[in-house]
């Protein structure tokens, strides 16, 4: 069975790093493209990136460039979003999705529960 | 690139036919027959209704179906049930190389 688990909750200050995780399960995670997707409150999905495990290769919205980090951990079959500075306007419920089919133009077909992370001061 | 246009709302009554539009540009979904379509009940995770314009994936009721006409697709639920009350999203794979989501619609059911 095809699993995406993210990591739990986050509560931090403006300022501070943060790391959350999408760990893969059920199928080989280096064929597939995975997703990370940012819900702000009361607002809709936004697609942020997607990255191919199998060789790290990254792809960023333009309005996320630089803004967040993606990368993996083949070896844990793990896929990470990462800030080394957050700000309150990062508030939001963040989904990772696999790609199906592995290629890049596919549909999010399997998604993570996903993780709050909530900014503040 | 902005979000891809739909309407913020659509409501019918069970039983009823409703569709959902999506507008888009030729750099998106225009270009491509890469036209996805997510229910998003809040607090959980997307499902995946329609991929590649009007493709269902297993398990999704045919009262579900998909459309395109160029720049703009089209998401038709029919026979209109309850627990079809959610937010919907469509999603086009565009030229920059990632994906792009519409607004969202609030689908009710009177």
């Amino acid at each position: 069975e095809v699993q995406l688990v993210q990591s739990g909750a986050e509560v931090k200050k403006p300022g501070e790093s943060l790391r959350i995780s999408c760990q893969g399960s059920g199928y080989t995670f280096t064929n597939y493209w995975i997703g990370w997707v940012r819900q702000m409150p009361g607002k809709g999905l936004e697609w942020m990136g997607i990255i191919y495990p199998g060789d790290s290769d990254t792809r960023f919205r333009p309005s996320f460039q630089g803004q967040v980090i993606i990368s993996a951990d083949k070896s844990i079959s793990t896929a990470y979003l990462q800030w080394s500075s957050l700000e309150a306007s990062d508030t939001a419920t963040y989904y990772c999705a696999r790609l199906a089919y592995g290629s890049a133009t596919r549909p999010g077909d399997y998604w993570g529960q996903g993780t709050q992370v909530t900014v503040s001061s | 690139q902005s979000a891809l246009t739909q309407p913020a709302s659509v409501s019918g009554s069970p039983g009823q036919s409703i569709t959902i539009s999506c507008t888009g540009t030729s750099s998106d979904v225009g270009g491509y027959n890469y036209v996805s379509w997510y229910q998003h009940h809040p607090g959980k995770a997307p499902k995946l209704m329609i991929y590649d314009v009007s493709n269902r994936p297993s398990g999704v009721s045919n009262r579900f179906s998909g459309s395109k006409s160029g720049n703009t697709a089209s998401l038709t639920i029919s026979g209109l049930q309850a627990d079809d009350e959610a937010d919907y999203y469509c999603s086009s794979y565009t030229t920059t190389t990632t994906h792009v989501f519409g607004g969202g619609t609030k689908v009710t059911v009177l």
